[in-house]
C-alpha cells in the first residue's frame, strides 16, 4: 500500500510570494496532520484536519492556512512568505486523528 | 502543555555498541510516547511507540523503549549498533485518545555510528 504522499518535493520561493503543498493521506485515513521543521530543530504542529474540519491548530500566523478535500487529501497554503519560512514541511495522516500518525517524505521549501 | 525533553543533541557510538538516547516528558494527562527516526532528506518513520499496557516496548530494527511513569522518561535503547543506525532520532509525547492530538517533538538527537 501507498504511504503518505507529499507534492511538490522540492521548492524555491521569493519573499513575498504564496505557496501551496499538498498531502495524499495513507488509504483509509481520515485525518491529516501539517508539521514544521526547521533545520537542526524538531518539527512544530501547524494544524490538524479530520473529516474536513479543523481539530487543531499550532502556534502560527494566519498566513498559514489548510483545508482537506472530501477524498481526505489536503493543502496547506502559506501567504507573504518570509525567509524564516525555510523549512521541511511534513504532512502526517492516521485513521482519526488520536492515533499514530504516519509521515510523508516532507516538501522542503527555500525562500530567498 | 506538553513537553520533550531530549539530552544530547549529538551522540556518538562504535559499531557494535549500546545506543541510548534519553527522553524526558512533561504532561498534565497519561501519554502517548513515540520514538521516530528521520535519515537525511526524509520524512520521519515510526520507530516505536507506548500507548497502554506494558511498559517496555520493542519497535523495529533491534530498538526497544521502556516507559517509566514515576521517572517521567520514555528512553530508546539498541543493544548493537550499526552503521545504518545513523540518523536522527526524534521522541514525541500525545495526549491519549485525543482527537484532533498533536504531537510535540523533542529537538532531537543525531546518532554517529563510528567503525
Amino acid at each position: 500500500d501507498a504511504g503518505v504522499t507529499q507534492s511538490p518535493t522540492h521548492l524555491i520561493k521569493t519573499r513575498g510570494q504564496h505557496v501551496t503543498l499538498r498531502c495524499s493521506p495513507i488509504s483509509g485515513h481520515k485525518s491529516v496532520s501539517w508539521y514544521q521543521q526547521v533545520l537542526g530543530q524538531g518539527p512544530q504542529f501547524i494544524f490538524q484536519y479530520y473529516e474536513k474540519e479543523e481539530r487543531g491548530r499550532g502556534n502560527f500566523p494566519d498566513r498559514f492556512s489548510a483545508r482537506q478535500f472530501p477524498n481526505y487529501s489536503s493543502e496547506l497554503n502559506v501567504n507573504a512568505l518570509l525567509l524564516g519560512d525555510s523549512a521541511l514541511y511534513l504532512c502526517a495522516s492516521s485513521l482519526h486523528g488520536g492515533e499514530t500518525q504516519y509521515f510523508g517524505p516532507g516538501t522542503r521549501l527555500l525562500v530567498l | 502543555a506538553q513537553s520533550v525533553t531530549q539530552l544530547g543533541s549529538h551522540v556518538s557510538v562504535s559499531e557494535g555498541a549500546l545506543v541510548l538516547l534519553r527522553c524526558n516528558y512533561s504532561s498534565s494527562v497519561p501519554p502517548y510516547l513515540f520514538w521516530y527516526v528521520q535519515y537525511p532528506n526524509q520524512g520521519l518513520q515510526l520507530l516505536l511507540k507506548y500507548t497502554t499496557g506494558a511498559t517496555l516496548v520493542k519497535g523495529i530494527n533491534g530498538f526497544e523503549a521502556e516507559f517509566k511513569k514515576s521517572e517521567t522518561s520514555f528512553h530508546l535503547t539498541k543493544p548493537s549498533a550499526h552503521m545504518s543506525d545513523a540518523a536522527e532520532y526524534f521522541c514525541a509525547v500525545s495526549k491519549q485518545g485525543a482527537a484532533g492530538n498533536k504531537l510535540t517533538f523533542g529537538g532531537g538527537t543525531r546518532v554517529l555510528v563510528k567503525p
